[in-house]
């Protein structure tokens, strides 16, 4: 079935301790999205790919940082987690931008200790 | 950039009544209305959504209303279920590249 994949699950780093995480796809969809969510909130859009075309929300702090190496893989990297970044991270794809149904992957639950 | 509203932010049924959450959004331009459905731990998932050219659209217990002229579109669950309880999300894209959601309600179906 094709689908959008999260690797870790869950993770845990320590405080300041750069982390990776990642995202891959069998959908071929030309978007992918990386979202914050913490708790009882909405997913907070951090940035997104068209792509090769990288577009950064501008309250996205430069904290966090991606990369898609190819249209499969999408990463997003922390450099310096804080507690604060303690969330579920959720990627999502699309065709195409906007008016398109997204879909999410299963996120990834971090923990920053 | 697109603004959405949503009310309420909690909402509580008896099993079998109907629920309905409502959202208001800024951008005219917005043409494209989903909602999400997320269970905890889990991720969002689409379970309907509407285009500009319809005002209503159904699929079983489920349907959504769009009004453009006062700018909000509302999601109905008829005969709510025990597994109906989760957060909902309204979302819009306005002429953005990106869809801005709702805050989120999240609905409780009691026995």
């Amino acid at each position: 079935d094709a689908m959008v994949i999260q690797n870790p699950r869950y993770q845990v780093t320590q405080f300041g301790k750069p982390v990776t995480l990642s995202c891959s796809q069998t959908l071929n969809h030309n978007v992918m999205y990386w979202y914050q969510q913490k708790s009882s909130q909405a997913p907070k859009l951090l940035f997104h790919y068209y792509d090769k075309d990288f577009n950064n929300e501008a309250d996205t702090p430069d904290n966090f940082q991606s990369r898609r190496p190819n249209t499969s893989f999408c990463f997003l990297d922390i450099r310096s987690p804080g507690l604060g970044d303690a969330a579920m991270y959720l990627c999502a794809t699309s065709i195409r931008t906007g008016n398109y149904e997204q879909y999410f992957g299963p996120g990834t639950r971090l923990t920053v200790t | 950039g697109e603004n959405v509203e949503q009310h309420p932010s909690t909402l509580s049924v008896q099993e079998g009544d109907s629920a309905v959450i409502k959202c208001t959004y800024s951008d005219s331009a917005s043409n494209y209305f989903p909602w999400y459905k997320q269970e905890l731990g889990k991720r969002p998932q689409l379970i309907i959504d509407i285009r500009s050219n319809v005002g209503e659209k159904k699929d079983q217990r489920i349907a959504v209303t769009l009004n453009k002229t006062a700018k909000h579109f509302s999601l109905h669950i008829t005969e709510t279920q025990p597994e109906d309880s989760a957060v909902y999300f309204c979302a819009s894209p306005g002429t953005a590249s990106k869809l801005t959601f709702g805050t989120g309600t999240r609905l409780q179906v009691t026995l």
